[in-house]
């Protein structure tokens, strides 16, 4: 079955530091991949996808995320983190070919800012 | 970005009773809506996909008896959580895509919901 893993509950690092989330997929073919953030009172915002092409995404406020085959993984970076990127983080891909086709999570990664 | 709003954002109500949830696609016209539930602390577990004027896909292990989900029009779907008991309490998130698998989802703000 496909599946998103994502390997780190929680994870706290200092304002102004490098963060580097963690995704590994299960997927027989070529995965559709996503990154989403969760804050609290708000819907979930997209942050980038993964479609084909460049395997080095670009995303909003300062998100990147690399999509590696050899390493199932579609890890989310950021160079230097602010107190506002405190939220929960949600690896995610697209299930099925129709138009019925769904978004799959995985269990997320609470992000906390050491001021 | 196109906005998906729910409501009610939060609601308590009694063991027994059933509770009608909203979600509306704003701006947009949304061929397909998801529901999705969370559990604190957890990932979204989705519990049906609904294209409009069609009846509802439900995942394994949702009771559709349970969550009745109906799809009347291009900006608006509901879920009624019926005969609600406590274990029902739980965070109800709506997410709307307009075509297929390569388009964007979008995500309401989702709806708390407490059965007491």
């Amino acid at each position: 079955a496909q599946s998103v893993t994502q390997p780190d509950i929680h994870i706290t690092v200092s304002e102004g530091a490098s963060l580097e989330l963690r995704c590994n997929y299960s997927y027989g073919a070529t995965p559709y991949l996503f990154w989403y953030v969760q804050s609290p009172g708000q819907g979930l915002q997209l942050l980038l996808k993964y479609f084909s092409g460049d395997t080095l995404v670009q995303g909003i406020k300062g998100f990147e995320a690399e999509f590696k085959r050899s390493q199932s993984s579609f890890n989310l970076r950021k160079p230097s983190v602010h107190w506002s990127d405190a939220a929960e983080y949600f690896c995610a891909a697209h299930q099925g070919y129709s138009s019925a086709s769904k978004i799959i999570f995985g269990s997320g990664t609470r992000l906390s800012i050491r001021p | 970005g196109a906005v998906v709003s729910q409501h009610p954002s939060w609601v308590i109500c009694k063991s027994g009773t059933s509770v009608k949830i909203e979600c509306r696609s704003l701006d947009f016209q949304a061929t397909t809506m998801f529901w999705y539930r969370q559990f604190p602390k957890q990932s979204l577990m989705l519990m049906a996909t609904s294209n409009e004027g069609s009846k509802a896909t439900y995942e394994q292990g949702v009771e559709k008896d349970k969550f009745l989900i109906n799809h009347a029009s291009l900006t608006l779907s509901t879920l009624t959580v019926t005969s609600a008991h406590p274990e029902d309490s739980s965070f109800y998130i709506c997410s709307a895509r307009v075509g297929g698998r390569y388009n964007e989802q979008f995500f309401g703000p989702g709806t708390r919901l407490t059965v007491l």
